[in-house]
Formats: C-alpha cells, structure tokens, sequence
C-alpha cells in the first residue's frame, strides 16, 4: 500500500534562509506525489505534483520539490523563506488512482 | 471563480443534535470529496463521490455519518446524532477528473467547516 512519511513535525527557519521539508514515500509502483500548503484557518491549495514526467518538480511561490526514487523520497524545498510561507505543508501520495493519502503534515514557522 | 464553497463555516452543537454540513463544489467539476482533520488523526477521506454518484464510503466512521450529492452543484454531509469526538475541522475539495482516478488530479479545497460538538 501507498505512504508517506513526513521525517519532521515542526521546522524552524529564519527569513531569508533555505527552506527543506522531508518527504518519503513508500509505493509498490511509480507514484504520484504532491505538496499542499495550509495556512492557518484556510482550506489546502496544491503546491506542486509529480506524476512521472521531470523528476524536478516547480511549483508555485518558488517552491520545488525533487522525486528521488532511488532514495524514495519528495523532498520540498526553497533557496529563500519568506515570512508567508509560514504554514502546514503536506506531502500526499495517490493510492490506486482514487484516494489521495496525506502525511502528518510539516508546520513551517519562519522567524523575522 | 467562487472556489469551492462550505457553509456554515463554524457549527457549536450539543451532543445528540443533527449537524448537515454543506458544499457546493466548483463549477464543471465531476468529483467531488468529504474530509475531516483532527490533531489525533490528521486529514481521513470520508467519501467521494464521482459524476454525483459516491465510490468509496469507507473512511465514513460508523452509521451516524451520511453523504449525499443530489446534483453536480451540491453536496451534505450529515451527522446523526452528533458526538462529542465528531469534533473537527471537515473539507470538502472538488477536482475535474477525465480518464485516470479522480484522486490523480488537482483537489481544490474549500475553507471547511469547524464542527464543536459539546
């Protein structure tokens, strides 16, 4: 069955610094991957998806995530955080073309 | 474009009170989703429905729950009679899907609805 495990709770970063978000997967064949942001007391908006094409995934807000399979991982990543994009993230994975599973969640806290 | 719509966006009941949540999807989109967020279990798909018609009920909890799509542009999810623990934040997203599951493609999510039940 399809999973994913988000590798922290909570991450701290000061504005202006990179931004990494630890995604792994677990998959019996080539997922599809997506990040979505929640910001406080708002519904999810898609961040980014893979679904088999470039490994190197852009998204919206400079946001990009790289698909590793070797390490089976979906990393979400930013050269420079802003104090918006203080958030929950989510990395979710498509099980069986019909269900998204999503992870614990990421919260993102960036500090001025 | 309106998004998807959730109404009400805050619900106070007592324990053992009826509780209709409501959703009215994005225009021209065929599928249509139920979720619930709480701290102890994260978000859970409840059901989805596809062309009005609901695929996978699995994720209801028990019998309380029920969902119905009556037409493309309207959907409820009730709770019959409400408990304490039915307390959470529920979503409803809405996707266009053509071809692959309707999962695979964009879920738009609308602001949700904070359910207290006391």
């Amino acid at each position: 069955a399809q999973s994913v495990t988000q590798l922290d709770s909570h991450v701290s970063v000061s504005e202006g610094t990179p931004v990494l978000l630890r995604c792994n997967y677990s998959s019996s064949y080539s997922p599809s991957l997506f990040w979505y942001v929640q910001h406080p007391n708002k519904g999810l908006q898609l961040l980014l998806k893979y679904t088999s094409a470039a490994t190197l995934v852009k998204g919206i807000n400079g946001f990009e995530a790289e698909f590793k399979k070797s390490e089976t991982s979906f990393h979400l990543t930013k050269p420079s955080a802003h104090m918006s994009d203080a958030a929950e993230y989510f990395c979710v994975v498509v099980h069986n073309t019909d269900k998204l599973i999503f992870g614990t969640g990421t919260r993102l806290q960036v500090f001025p | 474009d309106a998004g998807v719509i959730q109404s009400p966006r805050h619900e106070v009941t007592e324990m053992g009170q009826e509780v209709t949540l409501r959703c009215k999807p994005i225009s021209g989109h065929n599928s249509l989703f139920w979720y619930r967020q709480t701290m102890m279990r994260g978000l859970e798909l409840l059901i989805y429905f596809n062309n009005n018609v609901p695929i996978d009920d699995s994720g209801m909890p028990e019998d309380r729950f029920s969902a119905k799509m009556p037409n493309a542009s309207f959907s409820t999810l009730k709770i019959q009679p409400s408990e304490p623990r039915d307390s959470a934040v529920y979503f409803c997203a809405s996707s266009l899907a053509h071809g692959w599951g309707p999962s695979s493609y964009e879920q738009y999510f609308g602001p949700g609805t904070r359910l207290t039940v006391t």
